[in-house]
């Protein structure tokens, strides 16, 4: 499995748009980014999933370079809801591994 | 939109007492996970269950631990004589599974708390 690197921590305002930044260099062929949100004491949620490009949902968008060694999750006008943690995933898509490998993530800090 | 929902929300035990955690997948999904959490660590892969057998299980998931689907919509997760280590989160998760080519977006429970006394 690729490995991930993202931030530990970033802390943002209310209304503000936050980046954050997942590094995968050893990204194959076939794996897909996908990343998930958690709130404490809750199930990890999916956020949203892309190969390459942009990919956009109601939730937030994905830019990936054309080389996808990195991806970015951008969440537009963030408010305290967003507070969570981010984790980026990369793996596989279609048969094969299934477990999905969570890293420590990013944990999001929005202030009012 | 259709939800994984686990019971129960919380369960305490003494150890060395069996515990069997329940979980309903979403209706249509043929894969289903266990994860653990254990507080301020990282999400842990258990096991995958799929077409009535362990697809896939992590070193974790040792003899002391079992998965059963006993009917067509619960899925259950048994730890036979629990230990005190044994305390965490543990989530279900279910996906598709459909196809050649399907994504692995799986869908989390909101978990079960359990403490081991």
């Amino acid at each position: 499995l690729a490995k991930t690197t993202q931030p530990i921590s970033m802390d943002s305002y209310e209304g503000q748009e936050v980046n954050i930044t997942c590094s995968h260099n050893n990204i194959a062929t076939n794996d897909y980014i996908t990343w998930y949100q958690q709130f404490p004491s809750q199930g990890p949620r999916f956020i949203i999933q892309g190969y390459k490009t942009k990919v956009t949902n109601e939730v937030a968008s994905l830019f990936i370079p054309a080389d996808r060694k990195s991806s970015t999750l951008s969440l537009p006008r963030v408010s305290l809801s967003d507070t969570a943690v981010y984790y980026c995933l990369v793996g596989p898509s279609g048969a094969g591994r299934r477990a999905l490998t969570f890293g420590s993530g990013t944990r999001l800090q929005v202030q009012p | 939109e259709p939800e994984v929902t686990q019971t129960p929300s919380h369960q305490v035990t003494q150890m060395g007492q069996e515990v069997i955690l329940r979980c309903v997948p979403i209706s249509n999904h043929l894969y289903f996970y266990w994860y653990r959490q254990i507080l301020g660590q990282k999400v842990e892969f258990l096991v995958s269950f799929y077409n009535n057998e362990i697809s896939e299980k992590s070193e974790i998931f040792d003899d002391q631990f079992s998965v059963e689907r006993p009917d067509g919509s619960n899925f259950t997760l048994k730890i036979r004589s629990t230990k005190l280590e044994d305390s965490a989160m543990y989530f279900c998760a279910s996906s598709e599974g459909q196809g050649l080519r399907f994504t692995d977006t799986q869908y989390f429970g909101p978990g079960t708390r359990l403490t081991v006394l």
